[in-house]
Protein backbone atom coordinates (compact mmCIF):
# COMPACT_ATOMS: atom_id res chain seq x y z
CA UNK A 1 0.00 0.00 0.00
CA UNK A 2 1.83 2.93 -1.15
CA UNK A 3 2.12 6.08 1.67
CA UNK A 4 2.46 9.78 1.80
CA UNK A 5 3.45 10.60 5.20
CA UNK A 6 2.81 14.63 6.47
CA UNK A 7 5.01 15.16 10.14
CA UNK A 8 1.94 16.61 11.63
CA UNK A 9 -1.93 16.56 11.38
CA UNK A 10 -2.67 19.75 13.00
CA UNK A 11 -0.04 22.53 14.06
CA UNK A 12 -0.48 26.11 16.19
CA UNK A 13 2.57 28.30 15.90
CA UNK A 14 2.80 31.88 16.83
CA UNK A 15 3.89 34.73 14.36
CA UNK A 16 7.20 35.13 13.53
CA UNK A 17 8.19 31.66 14.27
CA UNK A 18 10.15 29.01 11.63
CA UNK A 19 7.72 26.38 11.23
CA UNK A 20 8.98 23.12 8.95
CA UNK A 21 6.55 21.28 7.60
CA UNK A 22 7.61 17.50 6.40
CA UNK A 23 6.78 15.16 3.93
CA UNK A 24 8.04 11.43 3.21
CA UNK A 25 7.24 9.02 0.48
CA UNK A 26 7.63 5.92 -0.24
CA UNK A 27 7.13 5.31 -3.38
CA UNK A 28 10.37 6.41 -4.85
CA UNK A 29 8.24 8.81 -7.25
CA UNK A 30 10.20 11.89 -8.98
CA UNK A 31 7.88 14.53 -7.94
CA UNK A 32 6.88 16.07 -4.96
CA UNK A 33 4.92 18.86 -4.44
CA UNK A 34 3.62 21.25 -1.84
CA UNK A 35 -0.41 23.01 -1.96
CA UNK A 36 -1.91 24.87 0.42
CA UNK A 37 -5.94 24.35 0.48
CA UNK A 38 -8.12 27.41 1.46
CA UNK A 39 -11.95 27.35 1.15
CA UNK A 40 -13.38 28.60 -2.25
CA UNK A 41 -9.94 28.90 -3.40
CA UNK A 42 -8.87 24.86 -4.29
CA UNK A 43 -5.23 23.84 -4.08
CA UNK A 44 -3.02 26.81 -5.00
CA UNK A 45 0.69 25.02 -5.69
CA UNK A 46 3.74 26.62 -3.54
CA UNK A 47 6.80 24.71 -4.60
CA UNK A 48 7.67 21.57 -6.55
CA UNK A 49 10.80 19.29 -7.00
CA UNK A 50 11.50 16.91 -9.91
CA UNK A 51 14.81 15.88 -8.63
CA UNK A 52 16.88 15.90 -5.35
CA UNK A 53 18.01 19.62 -4.67
CA UNK A 54 15.70 20.94 -7.59
CA UNK A 55 13.06 23.03 -6.65
CA UNK A 56 10.96 25.47 -8.57
CA UNK A 57 8.47 28.13 -8.00
CA UNK A 58 4.68 27.55 -8.16
CA UNK A 59 2.11 30.25 -8.13
CA UNK A 60 2.43 31.16 -4.39
CA UNK A 61 5.64 30.62 -3.50
CA UNK A 62 6.49 33.95 -1.31
CA UNK A 63 6.83 33.34 2.10
CA UNK A 64 7.71 30.18 1.90
CA UNK A 65 11.33 27.88 0.92
CA UNK A 66 11.41 23.99 0.29
CA UNK A 67 14.10 21.97 0.81
CA UNK A 68 14.87 18.11 -0.70
CA UNK A 69 18.28 16.36 0.31
CA UNK A 70 16.85 13.00 -0.36
CA UNK A 71 14.20 12.01 -2.86
CA UNK A 72 11.85 10.58 -0.65
CA UNK A 73 11.18 13.47 1.94
CA UNK A 74 10.32 16.76 0.70
CA UNK A 75 10.09 19.78 3.53
CA UNK A 76 8.32 23.10 3.43
CA UNK A 77 9.72 26.05 5.66
CA UNK A 78 7.73 29.13 6.84
CA UNK A 79 10.89 31.66 7.38
CA UNK A 80 8.59 33.49 9.33
CA UNK A 81 5.16 32.73 10.49
CA UNK A 82 2.35 34.78 10.05
CA UNK A 83 -1.07 34.98 10.23
CA UNK A 84 -2.36 34.34 6.42
CA UNK A 85 0.03 31.48 6.12
CA UNK A 86 -3.33 29.75 8.30
CA UNK A 87 -4.22 26.99 5.86
CA UNK A 88 -4.23 23.25 5.07
CA UNK A 89 -0.77 22.35 3.54
CA UNK A 90 -1.48 19.33 1.50
CA UNK A 91 2.10 17.38 0.17
CA UNK A 92 1.55 15.33 -2.85
CA UNK A 93 3.51 13.02 -5.09
CA UNK A 94 4.23 11.70 -8.93
CA UNK A 95 6.08 9.11 -10.62
CA UNK A 96 7.74 11.80 -12.92
CA UNK A 97 6.08 9.67 -16.44
CA UNK A 98 4.76 13.08 -17.89
CA UNK A 99 2.37 15.76 -16.75
CA UNK A 100 -0.46 14.82 -19.12
CA UNK A 101 -1.14 11.37 -17.48
CA UNK A 102 0.61 11.57 -14.23
CA UNK A 103 -1.09 10.73 -10.75
CA UNK A 104 -0.45 12.17 -7.83
CA UNK A 105 -0.52 11.00 -4.64
CA UNK A 106 -1.42 13.06 -1.55
CA UNK A 107 -0.60 13.23 1.95
CA UNK A 108 -3.44 13.32 4.47
CA UNK A 109 -2.41 17.03 4.94
CA UNK A 110 -1.52 19.30 7.91
CA UNK A 111 -3.56 21.88 9.27
CA UNK A 112 -1.56 25.37 10.40
CA UNK A 113 -3.07 27.98 12.59
CA UNK A 114 -0.61 30.49 13.32
CA UNK A 115 -1.78 32.95 15.88
CA UNK B 1 -2.54 32.53 -15.66
CA UNK B 2 -4.42 29.66 -15.84
CA UNK B 3 -7.47 28.98 -13.89
CA UNK B 4 -10.24 26.79 -13.42
CA UNK B 5 -13.74 27.50 -12.11
CA UNK B 6 -16.16 24.83 -11.10
CA UNK B 7 -19.66 25.10 -10.21
CA UNK B 8 -21.66 24.61 -8.30
CA UNK B 9 -19.53 25.15 -5.48
CA UNK B 10 -22.13 23.25 -2.74
CA UNK B 11 -24.59 21.02 -3.61
CA UNK B 12 -26.96 18.92 -0.87
CA UNK B 13 -29.45 16.35 -2.79
CA UNK B 14 -31.58 13.15 -1.87
CA UNK B 15 -30.04 10.40 -2.24
CA UNK B 16 -31.02 8.61 -5.95
CA UNK B 17 -31.01 12.19 -7.47
CA UNK B 18 -28.60 12.68 -10.40
CA UNK B 19 -26.15 15.52 -10.29
CA UNK B 20 -23.76 17.08 -13.07
CA UNK B 21 -20.40 19.30 -11.93
CA UNK B 22 -18.93 21.25 -13.98
CA UNK B 23 -14.79 22.43 -14.52
CA UNK B 24 -14.60 25.53 -17.27
CA UNK B 25 -11.67 27.45 -18.18
CA UNK B 26 -10.63 29.86 -21.41
CA UNK B 27 -7.43 27.99 -21.58
CA UNK B 28 -6.36 24.80 -23.57
CA UNK B 29 -4.85 21.85 -20.80
CA UNK B 30 -3.09 19.03 -22.41
CA UNK B 31 -5.26 16.67 -20.43
CA UNK B 32 -7.74 17.02 -17.17
CA UNK B 33 -8.14 15.08 -13.79
CA UNK B 34 -10.66 14.80 -11.64
CA UNK B 35 -10.11 14.09 -7.64
CA UNK B 36 -12.50 12.75 -4.60
CA UNK B 37 -11.41 14.09 -1.26
CA UNK B 38 -12.94 13.23 1.95
CA UNK B 39 -12.63 15.01 5.72
CA UNK B 40 -9.05 14.52 6.98
CA UNK B 41 -7.96 13.16 3.76
CA UNK B 42 -5.96 14.04 0.77
CA UNK B 43 -7.51 14.35 -2.65
CA UNK B 44 -7.66 10.60 -4.63
CA UNK B 45 -7.31 10.70 -8.08
CA UNK B 46 -10.49 9.30 -9.79
CA UNK B 47 -10.22 9.25 -12.99
CA UNK B 48 -7.84 11.08 -16.19
CA UNK B 49 -9.34 12.68 -19.59
CA UNK B 50 -6.84 13.23 -22.34
CA UNK B 51 -8.46 13.52 -25.71
CA UNK B 52 -10.84 16.43 -26.42
CA UNK B 53 -14.66 15.15 -26.56
CA UNK B 54 -13.22 11.59 -24.37
CA UNK B 55 -15.63 10.10 -22.06
CA UNK B 56 -14.89 7.67 -19.38
CA UNK B 57 -17.47 5.85 -17.11
CA UNK B 58 -16.68 5.01 -13.48
CA UNK B 59 -19.36 2.71 -12.20
CA UNK B 60 -22.18 5.54 -11.70
CA UNK B 61 -19.94 8.28 -12.84
CA UNK B 62 -19.09 10.03 -16.26
CA UNK B 63 -16.79 12.22 -16.82
CA UNK B 64 -16.27 14.05 -20.11
CA UNK B 65 -13.63 16.25 -21.69
CA UNK B 66 -14.49 18.82 -24.20
CA UNK B 67 -13.85 19.11 -27.54
CA UNK B 68 -11.59 22.50 -27.60
CA UNK B 69 -9.50 20.66 -23.92
CA UNK B 70 -11.19 23.91 -22.03
CA UNK B 71 -13.84 22.19 -19.75
CA UNK B 72 -14.78 19.01 -18.21
CA UNK B 73 -18.04 17.64 -16.20
CA UNK B 74 -18.67 15.19 -14.28
CA UNK B 75 -22.22 13.79 -13.98
CA UNK B 76 -23.09 11.25 -10.74
CA UNK B 77 -26.14 9.14 -11.62
CA UNK B 78 -28.30 7.66 -8.77
CA UNK B 79 -26.21 9.46 -5.92
CA UNK B 80 -25.25 7.78 -2.49
CA UNK B 81 -24.21 8.98 0.71
CA UNK B 82 -20.57 7.66 0.33
CA UNK B 83 -20.13 10.25 -2.55
CA UNK B 84 -20.29 12.90 -0.25
CA UNK B 85 -17.07 14.46 -0.30
CA UNK B 86 -15.02 17.52 -2.01
CA UNK B 87 -14.83 16.98 -6.13
CA UNK B 88 -11.48 18.81 -7.52
CA UNK B 89 -10.65 18.86 -11.28
CA UNK B 90 -7.12 19.59 -12.39
CA UNK B 91 -5.60 20.41 -14.81
CA UNK B 92 -2.06 19.76 -16.47
CA UNK B 93 -0.39 22.50 -17.89
CA UNK B 94 1.37 22.05 -20.97
CA UNK B 95 5.16 21.32 -21.23
CA UNK B 96 5.64 21.36 -17.38
CA UNK B 97 5.30 19.09 -14.15
CA UNK B 98 1.99 21.64 -12.99
CA UNK B 99 -1.44 21.26 -12.24
CA UNK B 100 -3.64 23.46 -12.15
CA UNK B 101 -6.43 22.78 -9.26
CA UNK B 102 -10.10 24.06 -9.69
CA UNK B 103 -11.86 25.57 -6.96
CA UNK B 104 -13.86 22.50 -6.05
CA UNK B 105 -17.76 21.62 -5.54
CA UNK B 106 -18.81 20.35 -2.20
CA UNK B 107 -20.85 17.44 -2.40
CA UNK B 108 -23.60 16.07 0.25
CA UNK B 109 -25.60 13.08 -0.55
CA UNK B 110 -28.25 12.31 2.58
CA UNK B 111 -29.99 9.54 2.86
Amino acid sequence: DVKVTQSSRYLVKRTGEKVFLECVQDMDHENMFWYRQDPGLGLRLIYFSYDVKMKEKGDIPEGYSVSREKKERFSLILESASTNQTSMYLCANGPGQGAMTDTQYFGPGTRLTVL
Amino acid sequence: TQLLEQSPQFLSIQEGENLTVYCNSSSVFSSLQWYRQEPGEGPVLLVTVVTGGEVKKLKRLTFQFGDARKDSSLHITAAQPGDTGLYLCAGAASGTYKYIFGTGTRLKVLA
